[in-house]
Order: C-alpha cells, then structure tokens, then sequence
C-alpha cells in the first residue's frame, strides 16, 4: 500500500546545529507540505512543493529549507536550530487541489 | 488571508450522544474542505472530503455538510462512542494555491 513515512519520530538537538527531518511518500503525488503544530498556532504551514525542483515559502519559512530532487521526497533542514523550533512537524502530500491530503505520523522535535 | 474557527474547542459527552462540530472559514472561495481526526501524540487522519460543489458527505456514523456561501461546516457525529475520543480538526484548500488553512481543532472526550 502507498505511503508517507517521516523519520525519525522523535528527535532532540543542541541549539545551532543543522537538522535535516525526512519525508517519503510512495503516492506519487506532485504536491507535498510540511507543517509544524504548536499548542495554541495550529498547525501552521513551512513550505511546499508542487513538483521535482519546485520550492515554496508557507507562512513560517524563517529559518527552514527544503529541496525536491525526486518526487518522492521532501527533506526539510533547519540551518541553525532555535528553541523556537521546538516543535511536532508533519509532512503530508497531495495528488491536486481536488483531492484530499495524506499526512505522515509527524517528527516531535525539542532543541534544547 | 483565510482564517478558520473551530468552535468549541473542547467538548465532553456521554456516549451514546449524537454531536456537532462547527468549522467557520472567513474566504467562501475554496476547492474544497476536509475534516481530520487526531489521536494525542499521533498524526493526522482524513474523515471527510467536501467538494466546494457539494452539501454533505457521509462516513460511517459521520456526515459533514457545507455552506460555501455563509462560510460554514459542521461534522455530525451519530450515536458517539469512548473511541471517537480525540481532537477534530478542520481544514479549508482555497484559491491560495492547493494550501491547507487548519481550524485551532475541536477536543472531544466522550465518556462511557
């Protein structure tokens, strides 16, 4: 069955270093999301793709990249990781603006 | 910019209750509106599916309506059970660009 698989689960980090968290769907979907969710935001948008080599910027982009070499994967990398960044990110993809989207489990975060 | 409200934003009832969620979007063009369930600590699972041409769509003991023109959905939630216990949350796909706007989430406990 197709898939959207985030690694790792849970991950903990020291203030400035660089922390790349995965994202694999075997949907074949063009359109693929990252989100983080923080208690009392919601789940607020990073930055999305449309397709390979496609690249955009969501409402909370500072300090997050991503890149799409293949359509199966989002990695998305925080350059310098800040205690702000603590947080539950989720990955999710979509087939177009008809369909629905599918999340993966989510990567729990904390920069300490 | 879209905006979108969940009300309430907790709700605890006997099992057996039937139950309404109300979503509010403030931009009445959208493509489409889903609800998700998610379970503490877990990712997001996909409910319902509303298509901007549609009324309603059913699931099981679940219905969700929409009203495009007044910026509204409700998900019904017949005969409720201890397992349906978990945060709904609902999401609006507008003319933004395939993005989903969440609502803050509904918490539902239903006790036995």
């Amino acid at each position: 069955d197709a898939e959207i698989t985030q690694s790792p689960r849970h991950k903990i980090t020291e203030t400035g270093r660089q922390v790349t968290l995965a994202c694999h769907q075997t949907w074949n979907h063009n359109n693929m999301f990252w989100y983080r969710q923080d208690l009392g935001h919601g789940l607020r948008l990073i930055h999305y793709s449309y397709g390979v080599h496609d690249t955009n910027k969501g409402e909370v982009s500072d300090g997050y990249s991503v890149s799409r070499s293949n359509t199966e994967d989002l990695p998305l990398t925080l350059e310098s990781a800040a205690s702000s960044q603590t947080s539950v990110y989720f990955c999710a993809s979509s087939e177009g603006t008809a369909y629905g989207y599918t999340f993966g489990s989510g990567t729990r975060l904390t920069v300490v | 910019k879209q905006e979108v409200t969940q009300i309430p934003a907790a709700l605890s009832v006997p099992e057996g209750e039937n139950l309404v969620l109300n979503c509010s979007f403030t931009d009445s063009a959208i493509y489409n509106l889903q609800w998700f369930r998610q379970d503490p600590g877990k990712g997001l699972t996909s409910l319902l599916l509303i298509q901007s041409s549609q009324r309603e769509q059913t699931s099981g003991r679940l219905n969700a309506s929409l009203d495009k023109s007044s910026g509204r959905s409700t998900l019904y939630i017949a005969a409720s059970q201890p397992g349906d216990s978990a945060t709904y949350l609902c999401a609006v796909n507008d003319n933004a660009g395939n993005m989903l706007t969440f609502g803050g989430g509904t918490r539902l406990m239903v006790k036995p």
